[in-house]
């Protein structure tokens, strides 16, 4: 297994631009997940696929945020309007579907919004 | 919703020492729970997971964590720790049905004085 890879690693954008982050799950693996960790705080979970569809949002995922992953491999997760307060460690994390599912994290895509 | 609680912001142990980390979860149904490690510029990894039978498991590197159905808890252990294991330390729960997202501690980070 290669694991989670994330694109960028990092990224700095100005307030208002719209950004994009990539993410490649480990192969096979058909949960694909994108949490967002703040200094000092845990990873806080924002949505999940299975497969190609979007089965859970958490109320953090605002309008401003959409996530897809149209062929049940690679992810996107883009943010509209950037705000200061979305930097962030964006975290992708995937699994296989099984009885003692464990979800494999990404490095992360760190944001800074200035 | 499901909540965890880690009650040691920052931990610091001199080589050789044993290790206890608490964690506390607030949810009222089955449960699976995880500790993640995170070492300094790595991505979260997998320390260990409990999903059911034996309450005390044993993850890698030597640590281990015992859920205690009646106090909401799994504390992780580890009878004596190393430089190497100075990291930052995340508990982390799952409902054992019905959703996929992870909760997660605001974790503790683990200095190790050689």
């Amino acid at each position: 297994d290669t694991g989670v890879s994330q694109n960028p690693r990092h990224k700095i954008t100005k307030r208002g631009q719209n950004v994009t982050f990539r993410c490649d799950p480990i192969s096979e693996h058909n949960r694909l997940y994108w949490y967002r960790q703040t200094l000092g705080q845990g990873p806080e979970f924002l949505t999940y696929f299975q497969n190609e569809a979007q089965l859970e949002k958490s109320r953090l995922l605002s309008d401003r945020f959409s996530a897809e992953r149209p062929k049940g491999s690679f992810s996107t997760l883009e943010i509209q309007r950037t705000e200061q307060g979305d930097s962030a460690m964006y975290l992708c994390a995937s699994s296989l579907v099984l009885a003692s599912e464990t979800q494999y994290f990404g490095p992360g895509t760190r944001l800074l919004v200035l | 919703a499901q909540s965890v609680s880690q009650h040691n912001h920052h931990v610091i142990l001199s080589e050789a020492a044993s290790l206890e980390l608490g964690c506390n979860y607030s949810y009222g149904g089955t449960v699976n729970l995880f500790w993640y490690v995170q070492y300094p510029g790595q991505h979260l990894q997998l320390l260990l997971k409990y999903f059911s039978g034996d309450p005390l498991v044993k993850g890698i590197k030597g640590f281990e964590a015992e859920f205690i159905k009646s106090k909401f808890s799994f504390n992780l252990r580890k009878p004596s720790v190393q430089w190497s294991d100075t990291a930052e330390y995340f508990c982390a729960v799952k409902p054992g049905a019905g959703s996929y997202q992870l909760t997660f501690g605001k974790g503790t980070k683990l200095s190790v004085i050689p």
